[in-house]
């Protein structure tokens, strides 16, 4: 069964301050490596999918990575409006379904 | 295209009732995805339909739960007897066969057991 872990849990930033989020997956065949942001009572807004070791992605103050273990979201100078959850999923060569982490909760002071 | 829309939004039900839930995909997109999302936890697959055909269904979805497809549009999902422990998000998500499985997803409809 696909596992993702995500962390930390929460990341509280300053307004400017960059950091990385960590997803740590195992999946059978990896088919791609999904990036959503969810701000709250909302449904997850697609961000990046990552499809083999090495591949980069950027947009605006995101970039995405990824290995063969895990992936990184990197924040660079973060404004409050970036305050969201970041939620990782995976998806196997074998299936149509996405397995998603339990997502890290950003929260960027001004 | 105005995405996935889910209704409705938010359903208050007594232990014991039966509630649905419809979902509209976007109309080009042959495969639909029900999740389903508590406080602090990320989606949890629950089953899809590729077009009209339930392929797969999740060992959370209990005998109470059922989804249906007519026709490839519009899916319901239906819970009989409801219990507190289905208080939950419930999330449609919709996708074009291809070879990025790129779920868009719906703003979800939340249902609180009392």
């Amino acid at each position: 069964e696909d596992q993702v872990t995500q962390s930390p849990e929460a990341l509280r930033l300053q307004e400017g301050e960059s950091s990385s989020l960590n997803c740590s997956y195992t999946v059978s065949g990896l088919r791609g490596l999904f990036w959503y942001r969810q701000d709250p009572g909302k449904g997850p807004e697609f961000l990046f999918t990552l499809y083999s070791a090495g591949e980069e992605k950027e947009k605006e103050r995101l970039k995405a990575t990824l290995t063969k273990k895990e992936s990184f979201l990197h924040i660079t100078a973060p404004k409050p409006e970036d305050s969201a959850t970041y939620l990782c999923a995976v998806q196997g060569s074998n299936d149509y379904k996405l397995s998603f982490g339990a997502g890290t909760t950003v929260t960027v002071r001004a | 295209d105005t995405g996935v829309s889910q209704d409705p939004r938010h359903k208050i039900t007594k232990r014991g009732q039966n509630v649905t839930f419809r979902c509209d995909p976007i109309s080009e997109h042959n495969r639909l995805y029900w999740y389903r999302q508590t406080l602090g936890q990320g989606p949890e697959f629950l089953t899809y339909f590729q077009n009209e055909a339930q392929l797969e269904k999740s060992r959370l979805l209990s005998d109470r739960f059922s989804a249906e497809r007519p026709k490839g549009s519009f899916s319901t999902l239906e819970i009989q007897r409801t219990e507190q422990g289905d208080s939950a998000m419930y999330l449609c998500a919709s996708s074009f066969v291809s070879g990025a499985n790129v779920l868009t997803f719906g703003a979800g409809s939340r249902l609180t057991v009392l």
